[in-house]
């Protein structure tokens, strides 16, 4: 089945200490990629997708991610976290340009002083 | 800015009651959706719409129905409640067209109990 997998539930980093979530996709043929971000109250906000081209993306907030065909990955990453980037990170797919988001489970991201 | 309201935060609501759950956007998309939110499964489809009065099953719309009668209204129905049901409610608009071009935009959640 199509699907999108984050491996880690919960993730603790220091403040200025560099981050990266995994998310890995199941899909037939390149998928189109997207990470969110839900802080505490809030809905969802799109940080970055991929679609096609160039496969490192550059995201709101100073995030990028990556994409791997190779090892069907989509990593988010950050140089220097920072508190205001405590919150729950989803990574979604969909199948085609027009298609349905499927979502991961979602990590939970604390960060500590 | 693209707005999703979500009229509700919180909602406590009896077993067996009908609830309705109500979304309005702002920027006369055609594209609604219903997503549930639990911890460990991320967010789940319930019933999307591309139109007025149209409708489509998402991934879980058992115990669920939607209504869209206006393009900037989309409102889910629980029937009768269940405690099962308990969960965060997730409304989302999008334009018509390619993912590629059009962004998804979230309303802020209602969180629902059931008794």
């Amino acid at each position: 089945a199509q699907s999108v997998t984050q491996p880690d539930i919960h993730i603790t980093v220091s403040e200025g200490a560099s981050l990266e979530l995994r998310c890995n996709y199941s899909y037939g043929a390149t998928p189109y990629l997207f990470w969110y971000v839900q802080s505490p109250g809030q809905g969802l906000q799109l940080l970055l997708k991929y679609f096609s081209g160039d496969t490192l993306v550059q995201g709101i907030k100073g995030f990028e991610a990556e994409f791997k065909r190779s090892q069907s990955s989509f990593n988010l990453r950050k140089p220097s976290v920072h508190w205001s980037d405590a919150a729950e990170y989803f990574c979604a797919g969909a199948t085609d340009s027009w298609g349905k988001l499927q979502f991961g489970a979602g990590t939970q991201v604390v960060v500590t002083p | 800015d693209v707005k999703v309201t979500q009229s509700s935060r919180y909602l406590v609501k009896r077993t067996g009651e009908k609830v309705f759950l109500e979304c309005v956007q702002d920027m006369d998309h055609e594209n609604m959706f219903w997503y549930r939110q639990d911890p460990g499964l991320g967010l789940r489809l319930i019933y999307f719409s591309y139109d007025v009065k149209m409708k489509e099953k998402g991934d879980i719309p058992e115990g669920y129905s939607v209504s869209r009668e206006k393009k900037e209204r989309f409102s889910l129905i629980l029937e009768s409640a269940s405690t099962n049901q308990t969960s965060m409610y997730l409304c989302a608009s999008r334009p018509p067209g390619q993912l590629a071009k059009n962004i998804q935009y979230f309303g802020a959640g209602t969180r629902l109990s059931v008794l």
